[in-house]
């Protein structure tokens, strides 16, 4: 079975800076997707960014960028300039791309940012 | 646009009641999952429905849990003689399809006293 790992609960950055937050995951597929996830108070999940485990190059969305080493299984996200708006819970997730197209979280890594 | 819908937004029942937790999915998304968030935890599968049809309810706790979507649009979610530890956050989400994004609904917080 498919896992996801986020081993930081809480990390902190100061506006401005860069923040890389991390995750982990074990599968024996090749084809798959993986996310991260923002999750602010209102409860409502939103989609980051996304990258499909057949494209080399990291996604980037503005702010947002990803490492994915898919030999390490790691998929970090690294949030640059860094805005008080980006305080949130973030949560790093796995689907696969056969069969069931479940989402798999991990615990979720709570960011906070330091005016 | 109209986004995910979740009702109630928030439940109190008393221990072994029945409780329903319904969903409005996104206009024509076919794909629409729930998921329970414990305090302090990721979200946890519990069904998906392709359609009209469970794709996949391997995460469903036990059989007290129940869900169905008659239509292949509205779905709804049934506990029966809930338990404490049913309380959660419940999440709705939809996408388009396999390969199209997933957008979640802003849930539904049960407790259950």
């Amino acid at each position: 079975a498919q896992t996801v790992t986020q081993s930081q609960p809480e990390m902190s950055v100061q506006e401005a800076e860069t923040v890389t937050l991390s995750c982990t995951y074990d599968t024996s597929e090749s084809d798959y997707y993986l996310f991260w996830y923002k999750q602010p108070p209102s409860r409502q999940m939103i989609l980051v960014i996304r990258q499909e485990a057949y494209k080399q190059q990291n996604a980037t969305e503005n702010r947002f960028s990803v490492n994915f080493q898919k030999a390490a299984k790691s998929f970090s996200l690294k949030i640059s300039d860094s805005q008080l708006g980006d305080a949130a819970m973030y949560f790093c997730a796995y689907r696969s791309n056969s069969g069931t197209y479940k989402y798999i979280f991990g615990t979720g890594t709570r960011l906070k940012v330091l005016a | 646009g109209a986004g995910v819908s979740q009702t109630p937004s928030n439940k109190v029942t008393e221990k072994g009641k029945y409780v329903e937790l319904r969903c409005d999915p996104i206009s024509g998304h076919t794909a629409l999952y729930w998921y329970r968030q414990s305090l302090g935890q990721g979200p946890e599968f519990l069904i998906y429905f392709q359609g009209t049809g469970a794709a996949d309810d391997s995460g469903l706790p036990n059989d007290r849990f129940f869900a169905v979507r008659p239509e292949g649009s509205v779905s709804t979610l049934k506990i029966q003689r809930t338990e404490r530890g049913d309380s959660a956050v419940y999440l709705c989400a939809s996408s388009l399809g396999q390969n199209s994004p997933l957008h979640f609904g802003n849930g539904t917080r049960l407790t259950v006293t």
